[in-house]
């Protein structure tokens, strides 16, 4: 199975939008409802903040939005804070086994 | 509060095996999937696989199958992940990971707690 792909940098200034992609295929992310993606600062483990495709867990600002059309999944980080810098990675299951995304790093100018 | 602790760093020479261990707490073990996920330095997120913690079925990444076993504790709230035949590749920190998903129903792969993450270096 191969990763995800997600374009390596994205880059915003405070108070705008930033959107990331995740390309995938017609067996993980056409097929099922379940893609998530993860925050993850530097030296942490990541946290979980859309799941199902579009839900947010408690606690996570509506500012974080997840979409998916086709093999393709997004999220949008809406009124960017600085607290935003960090790695975001998206994943899906894929029947038998999760597959990861190849990562972004977004940067808050 | 849920939480997941790993033991600490290990370091190890080329073709020896590793153990680390996840104790859990806070809710029922046996009530949700385990993942086990590791991510290289520099790196991004790999999944290697998981367990039913209530049955110790484990399925596993094809990367991985011959090599690793995942198993739990009999009667302690911990699984384990054993990687063998370490190659220098496999430097790596090592989180495990609770799904979302209740036992009862499918696999989600949507993890929504993560252990502090295991380093494990490999060198001769």
């Amino acid at each position: 199975q191969s990763a995800l792909t997600q374009p390596p940098s994205a880059s915003g200034s405070p108070g705008q939008s930033v959107t990331v992609s995740c390309a995938g295929t017609g067996s993980d992310v056409a097929a099922y409802h379940y893609v998530s993606w993860y925050q993850q600062h530097p030296g942490k483990a990541p946290k979980l903040i859309i799941f199902e495709v579009t839900k947010r867990p408690s606690g996570v600002p509506d500012r974080f939005s997840g979409s998916k059309s086709g093999n393709t999944a997004s999220l949008t980080v809406s009124g960017l804070l600085p607290e935003d810098e960090a790695d975001y990675y998206c994943s899906a299951f894929a029947g038998n086994s999760i597959v990861f995304g190849t990562g972004t790093k977004v940067t808050v100018l | 509060q849920v939480q997941l602790v790993q033991s600490g760093a290990e370091v190890k020479k080329p073709g020896a095996s590793v153990k680390i261990t996840c104790d859990i707490s806070g809710y029922p073990f046996t009530s949700y999937y385990m993942h086990w996920v590791r991510q290289a330095p520099g790196q991004g997120l790999e999944w290697m696989g998981v367990i039913n913690p209530s049955g110790g079925n484990a399925r596993y990444s094809q990367k991985f199958q011959g090599r690793l076993t995942m198993t739990r504790g009999a009667s302690t709230s911990t699984v384990y992940l054993e990687l063998d035949s370490l190659r220098s590749e496999d430097t790596a920190v090592y989180y495990c990971a609770r799904d979302r998903a209740l036992i009862v129903t499918p696999i989600t792969g949507d993890v929504d707690y993560w252990g502090q993450g295991t380093l494990v270096t490999v060198s001769s």
